[in-house]
């Protein structure tokens, strides 16, 4: 299987800040790779696919990059709203996997 | 607009057998891929299941196999899980989420959630 893991695990954060959160594949997926936000008692939404692209409706703050292994989600400037947890995704290969995900905080 | 419900879920004793259902509305349903993905409480993240949208072919987590059937029915636009063997372990929401198009095993639209509890 391929793990999925991501750091930091949590980030405090103020409004305005730029945040980057890091995720790593355990082996090599090319662009096979998801974003995910997640807010407390609501089920995830999907912000980013294939790597770099941004889904339909997600503000342009966020973005993604990467390749093979080590993918990235910048959030440029951070508003009130994007206070959640992100997970990513690999849609490689069976069984699809996630990372245990990053806490983003208020500061 | 995309809309999944998920329903069936509840309190089951440990050993007991549950089935999912996921109504879905607002697209050509037999032409997307479904999957479950699973929370338990409190952790993160965890595929289940999927299938293609034709329902020929299937896929399991593989600390799964053997105690899941997905199934779907396009006449209904419902996805279903039955779940059986279940333990405490198992104790999670399920998720319902459409595949994003072109095949891709990305999860472009979630259900909210229903609630399985295994415990005696």
């Amino acid at each position: 299987d391929i793990q999925m893991t991501q750091s930091p695990s949590s980030v405090s954060a103020s409004v305005g800040d730029r945040v980057t959160i890091t995720c790593r594949a355990s082996q090599g997926i090319r662009t096979y790779s998801a974003w995910y936000q997640q807010k407390p008692g609501k089920a995830p939404k999907l912000l980013i696919y294939a790597a770099s692209s941004l889904q339909s409706g997600v503000p342009s703050r966020f973005s993604g990059s990467g390749s093979g292994t080590d993918f990235t989600l910048t959030i440029s400037s951070l508003q009130p709203e994007d206070f959640a947890t992100y997970y990513c995704q690999q849609a490689k290969s069976f069984p699809f996997t996630f990372g245990p995900g990053t806490k983003v905080e208020i500061k | 607009e995309v809309q999944l419900l998920e329903s069936g879920g509840g309190l089951v004793q440990p050993g007991g057998s549950l089935r999912l259902s996921c109504a879905a509305s607002g697209f050509t349903f037999g032409s997307y891929g479904m999957s479950w993905v699973r929370q338990a409480p409190g952790k993160g993240l965890e595929w289940v299941s999927a299938i293609s949208g034709s329902g020929a072919s299937t896929y399991y987590a593989d600390s799964l196999k053997g105690r899941l059937t997905i199934s779907r029915d396009n006449s209904r636009n419902t996805l279903y899980l039955q779940m059986t063997s279940l333990r405490a372990e198992d104790t999670a929401a399920y998720y319902c989420a459409k595949h994003f198009s072109g095949g891709t095993y990305f999860f472009d639209s979630w259900g909210q959630g229903t609630l399985v509890t295994v415990s005696s």
